[in-house]
């Protein structure tokens, strides 16, 4: 069936130093690609987002790339510093009714 | 605006028993969508709701049901339990289809 795939399921990385995560999709008709971070212990939290229409959108550190053609999308973070150590999820909305599916999640670890 | 609140926030239940879960999404938001979170499945669709009508539908089993208020108030319930269905559930609402997913806090269901 139609879902998304993220990549990888761990990452750690020296604070200071960038942090990239990958998701892949299937269904070639989706138009809205989500960011979540989940911090230990608390609710799913949007940190950015991208439509179908743009190929890049950048909010401080944290930035998304979108290759439609290809049909995968990525999470940039530069300058990593601790705060930054939660799991991220990817999204995209999947099928006739557009459903947001998540990819399976990234335990990111920002190393002091 | 005040967030996403769910009731209750923990949950202990036995095998065979069924349970019942409230979401209470940000006002005006008329779409509700659940999800079960686990260690192991990251966060797994259950269905959405829009204007009292279910939109879409996950792959659970039938035990697993809900409905939508007028006033965009859902509950979830889970007939039967069993020990697989000890899970974090979270709603997430939104204004419409196909855009930012608030969610709320989740309810933490221990099924021994």
């Amino acid at each position: 069936g139609e879902n998304v795939e993220q990549h990888p399921s761990t990452l750690s990385v020296q604070e200071g130093d960038s942090a990239v995560i990958k998701c892949t999709y299937s269904d070639s008709a989706s138009n809205y690609f989500p960011w979540y971070k989940q911090e230990l212990g608390k609710r799913p939290q949007l940190i950015i987002d991208i439509r179908s229409n743009v190929g890049e959108k950048k909010d401080q550190r944290i930035a998304v790339t979108l290759n439609k053609t290809a049909k995968h999308f990525s999470l940039h973070i530069t300058e990593t510093q601790p705060e930054d150590s939660a799991v991220y999820f990817c999204a995209a909305t999947i099928g006739s009714a557009r459903q947001l599916t998540f990819g399976s999640g990234t335990q990111l670890t920002v190393l002091p | 605006k005040a967030g996403v609140t769910q009731t209750p926030r923990y949950l202990i239940k036995t095998r065979g028993q069924q349970v019942t879960l409230s979401c209470s999404p940000i006002s005006g938001h008329r779409s509700v969508s659940w999800y079960q979170q686990t260690p192991g499945q990251g966060l797994q669709f259950l269905f959405e709701y829009f204007s009292e009508t279910q939109r879409n539908k996950g792959n659970f089993p039938g035990r697993f049901s809900g409905r939508q208020f007028s006033n965009s108030r859902s509950e979830m319930n889970v007939s039967t339990l069993e020990l697989g269905d000890s899970a974090l559930y979270l709603c997430a609402s939104s204004p419409e289809a196909f855009n930012e997913q608030f969610f709320g806090p989740g309810t933490r269901l221990t099924v021994l």
